[in-house]
C-alpha cells in the first residue's frame, strides 16, 4: 500500500531532551516536506527536500533540523526542544517539488514539549 | 506574497442544512492551484480536490461542490445535505511557483464545521 509513515505518533517530552520525529515513503517521491499545526494557523512549513542531499527552510524552521540521506526517509531532528515546539506534525511528499502536485500527508505526530 | 484566508474558524448547522466554507487567496502568480483537504476527529489530512488556475468550471462530487471565482480570488466549498459525519476540520490551500520552494503548500487558518443530529 502506497503511504507516508512517521513515527511515533504520540510523543511527551521535556524541555531539552533531542528528539527525532521519522517519516518514510515507499512511493520513490522525489519531495518531501514537514509540516506543522498549530489552532488558527493552518499548516505551515518547516522544511522541504526537492530530492536527496537537497533540503532547504520552508516558514518555520527555527529549532528544528532534517536531513534526506535516502529518498524514502526524511527525518525531523528536534535538537533541545522548548515548549513552543508543541504541536502536530505532517511529513508529506510529492512525486516531484512542483506546484500542483498532490501532497501525500503521513498520519501526523502529536508532540508535547513540557 | 501568497497567503490564504478562511474567515469563518467556526460553523456549526444542523443535520440537512446545506453550508458553504469560504476561501480566499492571494498570489503574483499566474498559474497555481488551489486545495481543499478534510481533518476528521482522528487527525489525518484527506484530500478532497486540487483545481488549477485555469480551469474555473464549477466542480460537484456527490454532496460536495466547489466554486472558483478568478475575480474575486475566492474558492469556495459547499457541503449539500450535510451529514453528521462531514463534522470535521477543513482547509483551503494554495501552491505556486512564487515562493519558489517546489511544491510548498500555503494553508488557510481552517474552518471547523460542527453538523449536530
Amino acid at each position: 500500500e502506497a503511504q507516508v509513515t512517521q513515527n511515533p505518533r504520540y510523543l511527551i517530552t521535556v524541555t531539552g531532551k533531542k528528539l527525532t520525529v521519522t517519516c518514510s515513503q515507499n512511493m520513490n517521491h522525489e519531495y518531501m516536506s514537514w509540516y506543522r499545526q498549530d489552532p488558527g494557523l493552518g499548516l505551515r512549513q518547516i522544511y522541504y527536500s526537492m530530492n536527496v542531499e537537497v533540503t532547504d527552510k520552508g516558514d518555520v524552521p527555527e529549532g528544528y533540523k532534517v536531513s534526506r540521506k535516502e529518498k524514502r526517509n526524511f527525518p525531523l531532528i528536534l535538537e533541545s526542544p522548548s515548549p513552543n515546539q508543541t504541536s502536530l506534525y505532517f511529513c508529506a511528499s510529492s512525486p516531484k517539488g512542483l506546484a500542483g502536485y498532490e501532497q501525500f500527508f503521513g498520519p501526523g505526530t502529536r508532540l508535547t514539549v513540557l | 506574497a501568497q497567503k490564504v484566508t478562511q474567515a469563518q474558524t467556526e460553523i456549526s448547522v444542523v443535520e440537512k442544512e446545506d453550508v458553504t466554507l469560504d476561501c480566499v487567496y492571494e498570489t503574483r502568480d499566474t498559474t497555481y492551484y488551489l486545495f481543499w483537504y478534510k481533518q476528521p476527529p482522528s487527525g489525518e489530512l484527506v484530500f478532497l480536490i486540487r483545481r488549477n488556475s485555469f480551469d474555473e468550471q464549477n466542480e460537484i462530487s456527490g454532496r460536495y461542490s466547489w466554486n472558483f471565482q478568478k475575480s474575486s480570488s475566492s474558492f469556495n466549498f459547499t457541503i449539500t445535505a450535510s451529514q453528521v459525519v462531514d463534522s470535521a476540520v477543513y482547509f483551503c490551500a494554495l501552491s505556486g511557483t512564487e515562493r519558489n520552494a517546489g511544491n510548498m503548500l500555503t494553508f488557510g487558518g481552517g474552518t471547523r464545521l460542527m453538523v449536530k443530529p
